[in-house]
């Protein structure tokens, strides 16, 4: 089965340092990336996606995935966090169906920024 | 949020009834779909629709109904038959460019069955 997964329940970063949330997936095919983020009572909002190409995607308020093929991952990064990232970060993987493709979500990895 | 709106925000129901709940954008996108999400689980897929009067089951359909009459209209009903229907709604669209296309999400409903 198509799948991926986020090893991770929490992560815990202090302000101004660095900060991965991981996910690595499993699909047959190539694979299509994409990360999400959710603040309290929200809808989750896009954040960036892998589809071909440079292996470092860069997406919205800095944040940064690198698609590493021979480690089936794809995970989440920032140079300096901000108390505001503390969030539920999803990963998801797009997943064909014969006629139509959906999205498959991690389980969420909650990211807690402390000043 | 952009262009996709979810009604009511939160939503109470005696155990028994059956509820709608409401997604509408105006995106002009040709693909719909109702995730619902649980503590600990992630979202996981209700139904989809790619284009009007059509819709496909996901992964957890059993005590869901939904139609699409309109392109900017998918509501979904949680029947009585819906055996734990506390949970937080998620609709989504996509454009249907491909298998590449970018979903974006309302701001979601908290249903509660008293």
């Amino acid at each position: 089965a198509q799948s991926v997964a986020q090893p991770e329940d929490q992560v815990n970063v202090a302000e101004g340092n660095p900060l991965t949330v991981k996910c690595t997936y499993s699909v047959s095919g190539n694979p299509y990336l994409f990360w999400y983020v959710q603040y309290p009572n929200r809808g989750l909002q896009f954040l960036l996606k892998y589809i071909t190409g440079d292996n470092l995607v860069k997406g919205s308020y800095g944040f940064e995935a690198e698609f590493n093929k021979s480690q089936t991952s794809f995970h989440l990064k920032k140079p300096s966090a901000l108390v505001s990232d503390s969030a539920l970060y999803f990963c998801a993987v797009r997943v064909n169906t014969g006629t139509a493709s959906k999205l498959t979500f991690g389980t969420g990895t909650r990211l807690q920024v402390t000043l | 949020d952009g262009g996709i709106t979810q009604s009511p925000k939160y939503l109470f129901r005696k155990e028994g009834q059956n509820v709608t709940l409401s997604c509408e954008q105006n995106l002009n996108h040709d693909a719909m779909y109702w995730y619902r999400q649980d503590p600990g689980q992630g979202l996981r897929l209700i139904y989809y629709s790619q284009i009007v009067n059509d819709f496909q089951k996901g992964d957890i359909a059993e005590g869901y109904s939904v139609s699409r009459e309109k392109k900017e209209s998918f509501p979904l009903t949680v029947t009585s038959a819906q055996k734990n229907p506390t949970a937080f709604y998620l609709c989504a669209s996509s454009p249907v460019r491909g298998f590449t296309d970018t979903q974006y999400f309302g701001p979601g409903t908290r249903l509660t069955v008293l």
